[in-house]
């Protein structure tokens, strides 16, 4: 079975601060994993995807995350945050045990950008 | 705007009660999933259909059940609601085997309150 862990459910950060979220899974067999954004009130939105290759993926709105398989973290991260980035932010995981269709998420980290 | 819909997006039922959620994917995506968003379990997948075939089951409580139609929009159904079944339910919708697969893509959600 997978899973992940998110380490912090809150992260309190100034604006145009750099940021880390942390997220850590556990698989047996090989994975996909991803990062999504949920607002207030909506739904969620894709921010990035590690599929295979580069261990470096870029994503929306200035998001980057890395995949270090040893390991098996998938940090996100943001050189400078603003306001807007307040959110809730889920790391999830899919597997071949699932045939990729299924997403595993972790609990979620609360992004909280104060001026 | 995702491209997925789902309706209704408030729902306000008493214990007891039988409710029908509906979901309409992307167009061009044969794939359909359900997640319970709740504050103590988290985000939990539930059920996954391709083109109108089940095709994964993940912690989906047998009182509730879901369907695929033709027209790949899918419904989920709810019944003998507890007060514990009060949750945001989402719909994504992926364009399972051609292109970009393993993408999700997430509705709005459904907020259902049980009283």
């Amino acid at each position: 079975a997978q899973s992940v862990t998110q380490l912090d459910s809150q992260v309190p950060v100034f604006e145009e601060a750099p940021v880390e979220l942390r997220c850590n899974y556990s698989s047996s067999v090989s994975v996909y994993l991803f990062w999504y954004v949920q607002y207030p009130n909506q739904g969620l939105q894709l921010l990035l995807k590690y599929l295979s290759g580069s261990t470096l993926v870029k994503g929306i709105n200035g998001f980057e995350a890395e995949f270090n398989k040893s390991q098996t973290s998938f940090h996100l991260r943001k050189p400078s945050v603003h306001i807007s980035d307040t959110a809730e932010y889920f790391c999830a995981v899919s597997s071949m045990n699932s045939g990729y269709s299924t997403l595993t998420f972790g609990k979620g980290t609360m992004l909280l950008v104060s001026p | 705007d995702s491209g997925v819909t789902q309706t209704p997006k408030h729902l306000i039922t008493a214990t007891g009660q039988r409710v029908t959620l509906r979901c309409s994917p992307r167009s061009g995506d044969l794939s359909v999933y359900w997640y319970q968003q709740s504050l103590d379990q988290g985000l939990q997948f539930l059920i996954h259909y391709y083109n109108g075939e089940e095709r994964a089951k993940g912690n989906i409580l047998e009182r509730f059940s879901a369907q695929q139609f033709p027209d790949l929009h899918s419904e989920l159904n709810l019944s003998s609601l507890e007060l514990g079944d009060s949750a945001l339910y989402f719909c994504a919708s992926s364009q399972v085997g051609a292109g970009d697969l393993t993408t999700q893509y997430f509705g709005p959600g459904t907020r259902l309150t049980v009283l």
